[in-house]
């Protein structure tokens, strides 16, 4: 049973402040790593992906990725209250390119 | 940018009624997805669909689903007889190809069976 593991958080910081949400993963062979944002009652939204250990910078946000530990982060730099919204991880089936695996995601509030 | 129809986006049925989900996806994303999120739960992978058959599909979805695209645009769910354990919200999402892996979601459809 692959799994992928997220703190439901909800995570709450400031606004300007760094957020730093967390996920794990079953399937130690897993290749492709995602981070969805999702607003409350909309379909997520794509935001992130990575592939290789270490950092990939996208603007404000910042995908971690560490193989050996079977772990991903997200950082999100400068919160803003429009940042507030669960955060999706997702990883690809190594076996199957066709399924994605989800966490149960985690809750941000950014407050102003 | 290119996006993911999805209708209706609000369906209110009785148990052991059918109901018809519809997605239309990008026009020329090969890869079709039905997902579905119940409320504060995951997002569940229920089936993958490529050159019009099923190439994949989870353990929820059993007998009483089916999908199909019937005239080339339009790609469907559909639970024949709806169980309380159904209501979710139902997303379809399309890929480009194997090749390519971002999802485009669409809006969804928020299912309550009563």
């Amino acid at each position: 049973q692959k799994e992928v593991e997220q703190n439901s958080g909800p995570l709450s910081v400031p606004e300007g402040a760094i957020a730093s949400l967390n996920c794990t993963y079953s399937d130690r062979g897993s290749q492709s790593f995602f981070w969805y944002r999702q607003y409350s009652g909309k379909s997520p939204e794509l935001i992130m992906s990575i592939y290789s250990n270490g950092d990939k910078e996208d603007g404000r946000f910042t995908a971690q990725l560490n193989k050996a530990s079977q772990y991903v982060s997200l950082l999100i730099r400068d919160s803003q209250p429009s940042d507030s919204a669960t955060y999706l991880c997702a990883v690809l089936d190594i076996h199957n390119f066709n399924k994605f695996y989800f966490g149960s995601g985690t809750k941000l509030n950014v407050k102003p | 940018e290119p996006e993911v129809t999805q209708t209706p986006s609000h369906q209110v049925t009785q148990m052991g009624q059918e109901v018809i989900l519809r997605c239309v996806p990008i026009s020329n994303h090969l890869y079709f997805y039905w997902y579905r999120q119940i409320l504060g739960q995951k997002v569940e992978f229920l089936v993958s669909f490529y050159n019009n058959e099923i190439s994949e599909k989870s353990e929820i979805f059993d007998d009483q689903f089916s999908v199909e695209r019937p005239d080339g645009s339009n790609f469907t769910l559909k639970i024949r007889s709806t169980k309380l354990e159904d209501s979710a919200m139902y997303f379809c999402a399309t890929r480009l190809s194997l090749g390519d892996e971002k999802l485009f979601f669409g809006s969804g459809t928020q299912l309550s069976v009563l």
